[in-house]
């Protein structure tokens, strides 16, 4: 069955970076795309971005463009988000979510999401 | 970016029909059919329930249907359950690339 698999909390300083990996399985990987989300605190979420997994072309919500890199490793079958310049305000639960289809760097097959990690909190505080 | 404007909460009893809106503009909902709704419990990843307007994915209940008029989407659940009491949230394709969320939408059984 179809799995995302995300890695555990962290917190981090203000100013500092954070890496978040998402581990799938039970699909061929680079036949799908895969956003980064996130929901902070009692709010909606909020789209970050997607990646092709199979070359990394990537699309970057455009109030993050500068602070969130995401890449993909193929080998094992996983993709990481990372976000830098960290601020309170980035205090969220971070999801992975897949594309049912392919994912370019101006478009997908499919816009919406089928499955997703079991999310990450990122808390930044002092 | 703004969110889709959902309703805060909304409320029905068992067995009973609701339907929750999701209002955007023309530059997104009322301009694809890329719209989506998601059920999220406390605690939990948000889980698919209807795509590109009014699809089910296989799986969700024929309780849950969508619809699109203009710039605004609708969820419908009938015969509510005591399970459907969850948060949901819409999405939708927003032009130049990007994805929309609604800020979601309490679902109370009374």
């Amino acid at each position: 069955q179809v799995q995302l698999v995300q890695s555990g909390a962290e917190v981090k300083k203000p100013g500092a970076s954070v890496r978040v990996s998402c581990k799938a399985s039970g699909y061929t990987f680079t036949n799908y795309g895969i956003s980064w989300v996130r929901q902070a605190p009692g709010q909606g979420p909020e789209w970050m971005g997607w990646i092709n997994v199979y070359n990394g072309n990537t699309n970057y919500a455009q109030n993050l463009q500068g602070r969130v890199t995401m890449t993909t490793d193929t080998s094992t079958n996983t993709v990481y988000m990372e976000l830098r310049s960290l601020r309170s305000d980035d205090t969220a639960v971070y999801y992975c979510a897949r594309h049912p289809g392919y994912c370019s760097s101006t478009s997908c097959f499919s816009y919406y999401f089928d499955h997703w990690g079991q999310g990450t909190l990122v808390t930044v505080s002092s | 970016q703004s969110a889709l404007t959902q309703p805060a909460s909304v409320s029905g009893s068992p067995g009973q029909s609701i339907t929750i809106s999701c209002t955007g503009t023309s530059s997104d909902v009322g301009g694809y059919i890329y719209v989506s709704w998601y059920q999220q419990h406390p605690g939990k990843a948000p889980k698919l329930m209807i795509y590109d307007v009014s699809n089910r994915p296989s799986g969700v209940s024929n309780r849950f249907s969508g619809s699109k008029s203009g710039n605004t989407a609708s969820l419908t659940i009938s015969g509510l359950q005591a399970e459907d009491e969850a948060d949901y949230y819409c999405s939708s394709y927003r032009s130049s690339n990007t994805l929309i969320f609604g800020g979601g939408t309490k679902l109370t059984v009374l």
